[in-house]
């Protein structure tokens, strides 16, 4: 079965220290993947997607990801990171002939501290 | 506003009661999904619907059940033989995902359940 792999689960950073959110999936054939937040007491929404082309996706709030095929890796990155940017961060993936289900990691808590 | 809305935000019931979430949207579209988070296992599929008077198991459908009578509705009931039913429940909706397509899903804003 499919699964995604997120291996950090708890990350704290100071304000402007860069971010780098791991995120591996299992699955050898055509994917969509997904980087998704959860800001405190908000909705789940969405930060950036990967369905085909450019492998380096830019997001909101300056967030981008790198899809790397040869790593089954979809990493998640900022620069420099905001005390706003404290969220848990899900990132999920689907297979190509099932796009009804979305495979989700098990999430990182990211706290960044001023 | 488009949006989806779950009621309530927060739901208590007593062990052995069948409890039922309400999950709306308006943003016109086909399919719909119920969630379950728990902290640190991130979040599981339990039942989604793609149109309709049709619905699938997810990943964890035991002591669930869902109904689609209407494209803005997707209720998700919590039975009895759920065995730990205390949780966070989102549901999600998306434009319908045609063969070799994808979309994102939209999420609601969640009902925690506590069952005592």
């Amino acid at each position: 079965a499919q699964s995604v792999s997120q291996h950090n689960h708890h990350v704290i950073l100071s304000e402007a220290a860069s971010l780098e959110l791991g995120c591996n999936y299992s699955y050898g054939g055509t994917v969509n993947l997904f980087w998704y937040v959860q800001y405190p007491g908000q909705h789940l929404q969405l930060l950036l997607k990967y369905f085909s082309g450019d492998p380096l996706v830019k997001g909101i709030k300056g967030f981008e990801a790198e899809f790397i095929k040869s790593k089954f890796s979809f990493n998640l990155r900022k620069p420099s990171v905001q005390w706003s940017d404290t969220a848990e961060y899900f990132c999920a993936v689907n297979v190509s002939y099932n796009t009804d289900k979305l495979i989700f990691g098990t999430g990182t808590r990211l706290q960044v501290f001023p | 506003d488009g949006g989806i809305t779950q009621s309530p935000k927060y739901l208590f019931r007593k062990e052995g009661q069948n409890v039922t979430l309400s999950c709306e949207q308006n943003l016109n579209h086909d399919a719909m999904y119920w969630y379950r988070q728990d902290p640190g296992q991130g979040l599981r599929l339990i039942y989604y619907s793609q149109i309709v008077n049709d619905f699938q198991k997810g990943d964890i459908a035991e002591g669930y059940s869902v109904s689609r009578e209407k494209k803005e509705s997707f209720p998700l009931t919590v039975t009895s033989a759920q065995k730990n039913p205390t949780a966070f429940y989102l549901c999600a909706s998306s434009i319908y995902p045609l063969a070799g397509d994808s979309y994102e899903q939209y999420f609601g804003p969640g009902t925690r359940l506590t069952v005592t």
